[in-house]
């Protein structure tokens, strides 16, 4: 599978492959995180959240990974198909609402047939 | 469909114009927030209501911009005197107040100001 250390605009992978999309977060208070899948001219949709008090968590073909002490974030796709071209979010919250959702930068991923 | 929904989902107008969007969140949800995004960006908070109550402003892009709740179900956001500067998508997003506080978006509004 294809992965990352650092954040990258564009990650290209073949059809089938794992892939795996990486997130830099800036407040260490937060303690709350959701990965949000975006297609173009569409909004962002929920893929898979973890709270702080857990390092992993799984969902159906995704995988989320947290690393408070580096504050990095993961996000792990198996098998990736045609329809998981998107870009990735990664966002963070202290939760309560009152600050929103504080999006990182996001990665674009290209499925190759 | 019980998404949320955004009304229009484009809108063009002129510069000094003033523009207002609809949003209509899931039913039971009772937190509403607003967030813009510009080209090749994440987006960004604008402003949150738990209910009829706007518990946070202070992120509102400058005085042009204003949002209602007024029953505590479907908000508007206007934007007074509109600049080039203000084209962008904006999204709308609802949650129900748990601990996790998941938010779910809506399509958003494409503005253009020629």
């Amino acid at each position: 599978g294809e992965s990352v250390g650092l954040h990258l605009p564009t990650l290209s992978v073949q059809e089938g492959d794992n892939s795996i999309i990486n997130c830099a977060y800036s407040n260490s208070a937060s303690d709350y995180f959701i990965w949000y899948k975006q297609e173009s001219g569409k909004g962002p949709q929920f893929i898979i959240d973890i709270r702080s008090n857990m390092d992993k968590r799984q969902g159906q073909r995704v995988t989320v990974l947290l690393n408070k002490t580096v504050k990095h974030l993961s996000l792990q796709i198996a098998a990736t198909q045609p329809g998981d071209s998107a870009v990735y979010f990664c966002a963070e919250t202290m939760g309560g609402g009152a600050d929103g959702l504080t999006f990182g930068k996001g990665t674009h991923l290209i499925i190759q047939p | 469909d019980t998404g949320v929904s955004q009304d229009p989902r484009h809108k063009i107008t002129k510069r000094g114009q003033n523009v207002t969007f609809r949003c209509d969140p899931i039913s039971e949800h009772n937190r509403l927030y607003w967030y813009r995004q510009t080209l090749g960006q994440g987006p960004e908070f604008l402003t949150y209501f738990q209910n009829e109550a706007q518990l946070e402003k202070s992120r509102l892009l400058s005085d042009r911009f204003s949002a209602e709740r007024p029953k505590g179900s479907f908000s508007t956001l206007e934007i007074q005197r509109t600049e080039q500067g203000d084209s962008a998508m904006y999204l709308c997003a609802s949650s129900l107040a748990t601990s996790t506080d998941t938010q779910y978006f809506g399509p958003g509004t494409r503005l253009t100001v020629l």
